[in-house]
């Protein structure tokens, strides 16, 4: 079956860096772009950034660009988010999800999160 | 950006009730919506997609419907577990892909 976990939430100061991770299976990877979605605390879900299925193309939400990067490695079955420069609106639950094609916008399976709190 | 309002932001139903929640996008986007189920300390699931067909394992009970500006998403029969917060979310031509604000369903 698909699993997707994500790993590499913490605590971090304002200013600091984290890279998360999520470990793929149960489908190809390769065929498929992933997304990382974060919560914040009690809100709702915000669409961070994409990865196309072979890595070609990235996208951002406008308030990440410049200080986030996607990435992934296909012969590992894993997807990274490198966050730099973390504010404190960036606290939240980051959800990495699998895209139900190649690039088709949307996610049929979703890991259950890792937490970022970013706070001095 | 595509801006998606759902409403309204919390319906009190009881068991056996039909829900309908809206979205509303700021521009068309066609067919190109999904709507997902939140449960508290759960992952989001994939209810339904391009605007109307429902997932892999999804009930009956849910329908989507819509296209251009105006959505629903029916639950004909609130069943105990459907009771949770329902996302919309628009994927049409390139990022990024917008979520609306949510609508949770309380039971009443």
């Amino acid at each position: 079956q698909v699993q997707l976990v994500e790993s590499g939430g913490g605590v971090v100061q304002p200013g600091g860096s984290l890279r998360l991770s999520c470990a793929a299976s149960g489908f190809t990877f390769s065929s498929h772009g992933i997304h990382w979605v974060r919560q914040a605390p009690g809100k709702g879900l915000e669409w961070v950034a994409f990865i196309h299925s072979d890595g070609s193309h990235k996208y951002y939400v406008d308030s990440v660009k410049g200080r986030f990067t996607i990435s992934r490695d296909n012969s590992k079955n894993t997807l990274f988010l490198q966050m730099n420069s973390l504010r404190a609106e960036d606290t939240a639950v980051y959800y990495c999800a699998k895209d139900r094609g190649a690039m088709a916008g949307h996610s049929d399976y979703w890991g259950q999160g890792t937490l970022v709190t970013v706070s001095s | 950006e595509i801006v998606l309002t759902q409403s309204p932001g919390t319906l009190s139903l009881s068991p056996g009730e039909r829900a309908t929640l809206s979205c509303r996008a700021s521009q068309t986007v066609t067919t190109y919506l999904a709507w997902y189920q939140q449960k508290p300390g759960q992952a989001p699931r994939l209810l339904i997609f391009g605007a109307s067909s429902r997932a892999t394992g999804i009930p009956d009970r849910f329908s989507g419907s819509g296209s251009g500006t105006d959505f629903t998403l029916t639950i004909s029969r609130l069943e105990p577990e459907d009771f949770a917060v329902y996302y919309c979310q628009q994927f049409v031509s390139s990022p990024p892909w917008t979520f609306g604000q949510g609508t949770k369903v309380e039971i009443k």
